[in-house]
């Protein structure tokens, strides 16, 4: 079966633009993550889906960040106004609802903010 | 809140010498724990796993790590490195039925000499 993925692979932004990232999680995982891993780091968390509901936030960091999974599938982050700190690769993971707390990641998106 | 340490950023090991990468964690309650690698342009894979079963766990491509509570460690070995062993590898810990994300360690780029 298909895996984790995401899209654009890649993507340069002027500073001051507004971008969208999309996942598409592995069929029926009701858990979905977004993490922002900047060059030379571990990933960090940014926000948590269980179905269409956001249960954890509080990893975005600004009120410039925002994410939706509006119908329990594709989930989508926003950066608007993006700024060059922005610039990090964007990982998306998906995971069932069994209990193992395994993590299936995508390919991420770079973003580069010029 | 859960954090990983994993030392020395970079970690040189020749072809079909022993490979160990150490990852210490810090938690208030038993956690589960991972080991990932991450090739170049590509998403984190998992290479294997704690979740209170057995302390020993061997993984995919021959990789196994040992879950120490007494330590508070869960160093990853390999007896032998292969080049395709080259990426980086990250320790990841997580509360079970707590707050779902995954914390990461800085990762280990893993250079084979041949």
């Amino acid at each position: 079966g298909a895996g984790v993925s995401q899209s654009p692979r890649y993507k340069v932004a002027k500073r001051g633009q507004d971008v969208a990232l999309r996942c598409d999680p592995i069929s029926g995982h009701v858990s979905l993550f977004w993490y922002q891993q900047a060059l030379g780091q571990g990933p960090e968390f940014l926000t948590y889906f269980q179905n269409e509901a956001q249960l954890d936030k509080s990893g975005l960091p600004s009120d410039r960040f925002f994410a939706e999974r509006p119908e329990g599938s594709v989930s989508t982050l926003k950066i608007q106004r993006t700024q060059q700190e922005d610039s990090a690769v964007y990982l998306c993971a998906s995971s069932s609802r069994e209990g193992t707390y395994e993590q299936y990641f995508g390919p991420g998106t770079r973003l580069t903010v010029t | 809140a859960q954090s990983v340490t994993q030392l020395g950023s970079h970690v040189s090991v020749s072809e079909g010498a022993l490979v160990l990468l150490r990852c210490n964690y810090s938690s208030s309650v038993p956690p589960y724990l991972f080991w990932y690698v991450q090739y170049p342009n590509q998403g984190l894979q998992l290479l294997l796993k704690y979740t209170s079963a057995a302390t020993l766990v061997k993984g995919i491509n021959g990789f196994e790590a040992e879950f120490k509570k007494s330590e508070t460690s869960f160093h990853l070995t390999k007896p032998s490195a292969h080049m395709s062993d080259a990426a980086e590898y990250f320790c990841a810990v997580i509360i079970p039925y707590g707050n779902n994300r995954l914390a990461f360690g800085k990762g280990n780029q893993v250079v084979v000499i041949p």
